[in-house]
């Protein structure tokens, strides 16, 4: 099993609707978690952490955590085609604190 | 503040060659990690640089090495290139003890192919 899995997409939505992105992780003992989006070329932006169960919320993102599930997710509001990118998942393995795993990343799609 | 500067931005390199790649982390951070990101795939981590000492790796075969300097920065080189070493890599910097609480930093990254 993979240590971060992302389903690779794309996700296709219209312009203003609800983006939903998933990603689950393996090790149970990951403490936080991190979204990036990706333009096509370009490097990776932080976009929200989250480390406790439950919801946080930065403008048009809220990010969710299910530690019980094994589960993160990203909400997008109000979908632009601006979001139109790559959005990767990220966690810590508890083997080395400091290193991050990557999921492969889901290419958002928003149409006009 | 300057963010994760990387050298080169692009670089072609014959099968079999060595190569150098390097970055300076965000001012402030003490951590630099190296992740190669193929097309279409998500970074994957080579290794973890702090006090100047590797101290994570991923898996990657030896011919894959880094350096870290007093002022932080790093290199990654890579010899004996392969066909499947061209992808784009990316540089990360982080404070060590914070990297929990606000992530890694990411460079624009060097854009490497082997012909």
């Amino acid at each position: 099993q993979k240590e971060v899995e992302q389903n690779s997409g794309p996700l296709s939505v219209p312009e203003g609707a609800i983006a939903s992105l998933n990603c689950t992780y393996s090790d149970r003992g990951s403490q936080s978690f991190f979204w990036y989006r990706q333009y096509s070329g370009k490097n990776p932006e932080l976009i929200m952490f989250i480390y406790s169960n439950g919801d946080k919320e930065d403008g048009r993102f809220t990010a969710q955590l299910n530690k019980a599930s094994q589960y993160v997710s990203l909400l997008i509001r109000d979908s632009q085609p601006s979001d139109s990118a790559t959005y990767l998942c990220a966690g810590p393995t508890t083997s080395g604190t400091y290193k991050y795993i990557f999921g492969t990343g889901t290419r958002l799609k928003v149409l006009a | 503040d300057a963010g994760v500067t990387q050298s080169p931005t692009h670089l072609i390199k014959t099968r079999g060659q060595q190569v150098t790649l390097r970055c300076s982390p965000k001012s402030g951070h003490d951590t630099v990690s190296w992740y190669q990101q193929a097309l279409g795939q998500g970074p994957q981590f080579i290794f973890q640089y702090y006090e100047e000492e590797e101290r994570q790796r991923g898996n990657f075969p030896d011919r894959f090495s880094g350096h870290q300097f007093p002022n932080y920065s790093s290199e990654l080189n890579v010899n004996a290139l392969l066909l499947g070493d061209s992808a784009l890599y990316l540089c990360a910097s982080s404070f060590r003890t914070q990297v929990l609480n606000y992530g890694y930093t990411f460079g624009s990254g060097t854009r490497l192919t082997v012909v």
